[in-house]
């Protein structure tokens, strides 16, 4: 089945430093990649997605790129803030129509920004 | 416009009884799915409702089901609690016709003890 897999947490960086989470998916066919942020004792927000291949999201500073050769979704930002410390998720779900509905989920990096 | 909206914020209940938990579409969404996210973990799918009716599911026992309102509000009951239960519950909402984008509610908070 789908599945998605993110490096293993914490990070922690010191304010201005560059960041980099890894995340490599399994799927069938050609799915949308998202990043989601949850801020602590809060929901999930959407932070960026891409939904085809080369296609580069970005939002706040933070960019991905959909890599198909690699099945990849790489999250940077080139001067993380104190603001970013949060647990970052990164996810796929099939294409409308491609029998799944479902956003599947990877275990979630904790980002800690120290000042 | 308002966003995902789920109540209560947080709930406790005992093993054994049985809990609602409730959330309200973003405008325009008439597609609602529901997630539990246990502490440390990413959001596993529970089910997903459109036009009423459950059009997927997830991993979980028949004690997990569900409603959908004309109104597209929706509602997730869990009888017969267990410890392992307990976790953030969020809802996601989407608008119909072929987004694959959802967006999230702040979540419920449910401890069982």
């Amino acid at each position: 089945g789908d599945s998605v897999t993110q490096m293993e947490g914490p990070v922690t960086l010191s304010e201005e430093a560059f960041l980099t989470i890894n995340c490599t998916y399994t799927a069938t066919g050609y799915p949308s990649l998202f990043w989601y942020v949850q801020y602590p004792g809060e929901g999930l927000q959407l932070l960026l997605k891409a939904t085809k291949a080369d296609d580069k999201g970005s939002n706040k500073g933070f960019e991905a790129t959909y890599r198909k050769e690699t099945t990849s979704f790489h999250l940077e930002k080139g001067s993380v803030q104190v603001s970013d410390s949060a647990v970052y998720f990164c996810a796929l779900i099939r294409p409308p129509g491609g029998g799944s509905e479902k956003l599947v989920f990877g275990k979630g990096t904790k980002l800690t920004v120290n000042p | 416009d308002a966003g995902v909206t789920q109540s209560p914020t947080h709930l406790i209940k005992t093993r054994g009884q049985q809990v609602t938990l409730r959330c309200s579409p973003k405008s325009g969404h008439d597609t609602v799915s529901w997630y539990q996210q246990a502490l440390g973990q990413g959001p596993q799918f529970i089910f997903q409702y459109y036009e009423e009716e459950e059009r997927q599911r997830g991993n979980f026992p028949d004690r997990f089901s569900g409603h959908q309102f004309p109104n597209y509000s929706s509602e997730l009951n869990v009888n017969a609690l267990l410890l392992g239960d307990s976790a953030l519950y969020l809802c996601a909402s989407s608008p119909g016709g072929g987004s694959d984008t959802q967006y999230f509610g702040p979540g419920t908070r449910l401890t069982v003890l």
